[in-house]
């Protein structure tokens, strides 16, 4: 069976410093991959997808990257973190190329808070 | 524009009540729909989705959803709630611009909270 990791599950950081989040699936190959964003425990913001090993799409303008530098691991990143960029991020994955019926399988999260 | 509309950010009910959490959707073409749920510090749990078929689609956990095409909705439902049926509940339609990308579109989240 298929599963997806992320951590870690809680991180604290100062304004100003790097981020590096990762997130992993088992099971399954050349997935679909994405990272959300939600703020105050509501709406999901997708920040990121990728449909293959190093390419990524860029859903809105912002202070983060992503990389896929391996078929089943997808990293979210910052150079510089800003007080905006709390929240809890959340990597999914999806089947690729079985047709648009496929949901996407959601990891644990990570709650990222700011100082 | 393609979209989905939660109407109600929060439903109460009873334990043992039934329970509805609605969804509406606008897109073109048939809809691929879906339900999750999100517990606290948690990630999304999918719950169920509706393809084509049966207008009622059964899940996890005892839900059930009703597709609607005429109302273009995808009601969630369970006869008998539980308390540890609270939690964040949301919609989803599939992106149809987005091809392979399996891209969904969420609406904005309701929470359900059932009492003892």
């Amino acid at each position: 069976s298929q599963t997806i990791h992320q951590w870690p599950a809680t991180l604290v950081q100062p304004v100003g410093s790097p981020l590096s989040l990762e997130c992993t699936v088992e099971g399954t190959s050349n997935p679909n991959l994405y990272w959300y964003r939600q703020a105050a425990g509501r709406g999901l913001q997708l920040l990121f997808y990728s449909v293959g090993i190093g390419q990524i799409s860029s859903e809105v303008p912002q202070n983060l990257s992503a990389s896929r530098p391996q078929d089943r691991q997808f990293i979210l990143s910052s150079k510089k973190l800003l007080l905006s960029d709390s929240g809890f991020y959340l990597c999914a994955w999806s089947a690729y190329g079985q047709g648009k019926n496929q949901p996407q399988h959601f990891g644990d999260g990570t709650r990222l808070s700011i100082l | 524009a393609q979209s989905v509309a939660q109407p109600e950010d929060q439903v109460n009910v009873a334990e043992g009540n039934p329970l509805t959490v609605k969804c509406t959707y606008s897109v073109s073409g048939n809809p691929y729909l879906f339900w999750y749920v999100q517990y606290p510090n948690r990630g999304l749990q999918f719950l169920l989705k509706y393809i084509t078929g049966d207008n009622l689609v059964k899940g996890s956990y005892g839900f059930e959803a009703e597709f609607n095409k005429s109302q273009t909705s995808f009601h969630l439902k369970k006869p008998s709630a539980l308390v540890s049926d609270s939690a964040l509940y949301f919609c989803a339609v599939r992106d149809f611009g987005s091809g392979n990308t399996g891209k969904l579109i969420f609406g904005q989240g309701t929470t359900l909270q059932v009492k003892p």
